[in-house]
């Protein structure tokens, strides 16, 4: 089945160590979204890339970086973690950003739950 | 700043009656409107999407979309225990490079 996959599905990290999330796709979209959740709130969209095409969030932190290799891959890169980093980290997919024919329809993959002690 | 409000809830009914999920937007340009399930602990999940005024049903979901009121509705007909979880709404502005506003949720809860 087509699917978006993260890995790891928990990630524990100490304070100031870098640590890298994963995320693959199998569906071929052309964008992927990388969204940090805290409880009890909506998911906050970091960055996407639609193709090559990087697009970060004006109140995206430094600290948070993202590279996608190729178009199934993409990766999630914060530098140095800080206890207000840790979060449910979501990846998404979709063909496209904008649209009525379903091509803006997003698919999330399972979550990275990160801790930071 | 767009904007999309949902009533955190919980909202609770019995098994069997049908749950009213509401969510109003800012946005009045928005084209596109998502519904997802969120379980605790778990990533969110599409249930539902609609692009024009009136009703889209899907099995026991029916989305309702009103562009006038800037007003889109979920219901969920014969609840389940299963249904018990926190339902997102999503708004996608038309055309251009834009991405989704998501509500904060609103905690759906049926109780057997």
């Amino acid at each position: 089945d087509a699917m978006v996959i993260q890995n790891p599905r928990y990630q524990v990290t100490q304070f100031g160590k870098p640590v890298t999330l994963s995320c693959s796709q199998t569906l071929n979209h052309n964008v992927m979204y990388w969204y940090q959740q805290k409880s009890s709130q909506a998911p906050k969209l970091l960055f996407h890339y639609y193709d090559k095409d990087f697009n970060n969030e004006a109140d995206t932190p430094d600290n948070f970086q993202s590279r996608r290799p190729n178009t199934s891959f993409c990766f999630l890169d914060i530098r140095s973690p800080g206890l207000g980093d840790a979060a449910m980290y979501l990846c998404a997919t979709s063909r496209a950003t904008s649209g009525t024919s379903g091509d803006n329809e997003q698919f999330f993959g399972p979550g990275t739950r990160l801790t930071v002690l | 700043q767009k904007e999309v409000e949902q009533n955190s809830g919980p909202l609770s009914v019995p098994e069997g009656a049908i749950a009213s999920l509401n969510c109003t937007y800012s946005d009045r340009v928005s084209q596109s409107f998502f519904w997802y399930r969120q379980y605790s602990g778990k990533s969110p999940e599409l249930i539902m999407s609609i692009y024009s005024n009136g009703d889209k049903e899907d099995g026991r979901f029916t989305a309702q979309l009103n562009k006038a009121s800037q007003y889109v509705s979920l219901l969920i007909r014969d609840s389940q225990p299963s249904d018990s979880a926190t339902y997102l709404c999503a708004v996608n502005p038309p055309s251009g490079y834009s991405t989704l506003t998501f509500g904060k949720g609103t905690m759906l809860l049926v109780s057997p």
